[in-house]
């Protein structure tokens, strides 16, 4: 069965501070990984999205990576801010049919 | 560019109401969706248009939620009847096909409460 599983549920961290977040993925074929911010009451935003071959790749201050070997991705957030403060939900891909395998996200809550 | 637009932003009904929610897609975009984000949860798939063609409807509660696209641009969901675990946040998201595969963009959600 298709699953993403994200920790930590959720994070509280100061303004300034770095947080990892993860996402690990039994998701099969695999198409690609892409990374979402949703912010209360909006929709999701995409943030990154990755193919099997890449890596790394990065938006500003959020760097995500993906080792498709272990199946396991994370999020990066550098130098906080404010507006970080979202869900972070990380999403799988189906090669083929390109189904979409949702997590249930990482509530980030950035303090002052 | 405009975004998927979703209206109303807010309902709350009682249990065995009936209730329609409208989305309008990117202009373009061939691929609609609807989504049930229940609190805590991620975006569950509902149903998946291409055109005015439904694509997948196999997580459709089909005894009382339909969809319907009739010119392939605007879509809306109904629910009827409503019950109360229908409570949740429907997000209506669009894809243009022959680009990025996949990329889809969300609309702000309609926020649904049962009571």
């Amino acid at each position: 069965k298709n699953q993403v599983e994200q920790s930590p549920q959720s994070l509280i961290i100061l303004e300034g501070k770095n947080c990892t977040l993860q996402c690990n993925y039994t998701v099969s074929p695999f198409s690609n990984l892409r990374w979402y911010k949703q912010d209360t009451g909006r929709g999701p935003v995409s943030l990154t999205i990755m193919t099997f071959s890449e890596n790394t790749k990065s938006n500003g201050r959020y760097t995500a990576t993906l080792d498709a070997d272990t199946k396991q991705s994370s999020l990066h957030i550098t130098a906080s801010q404010l507006s970080d403060s979202a869900s972070y939900i990380c999403v799988v891909s189906n090669f083929g049919n390109e189904k979409l395998t949702f997590g249930t996200g990482t509530r980030l809550t950035i303090i002052p | 560019e405009a975004g998927v637009a979703q209206s109303p932003r807010y309902k709350i009904i009682e249990k065995r109401q009936s209730v329609a929610f409208w989305c309008n897609p990117i202009s373009g975009h061939a691929t609609l969706y609807w989504y049930q984000q229940i609190l805590g949860q991620g975006p569950k798939l509902l149903i998946q248009f291409q055109n005015n063609g439904v694509v997948d409807d196999s997580q459709l509660p089909k005894d009382r939620f339909s969809a319907e696209r009739l010119k392939g641009v605007d879509s809306t969901l109904k629910i009827q009847p409503a019950k109360l675990e229908d409570s949740a946040v429907y997000l209506c998201a669009s894809s243009f096909r022959g680009t990025d595969p996949n990329e889809q963009y969300f609309g702000p959600g309609t926020r649904l409460t049962v009571t």
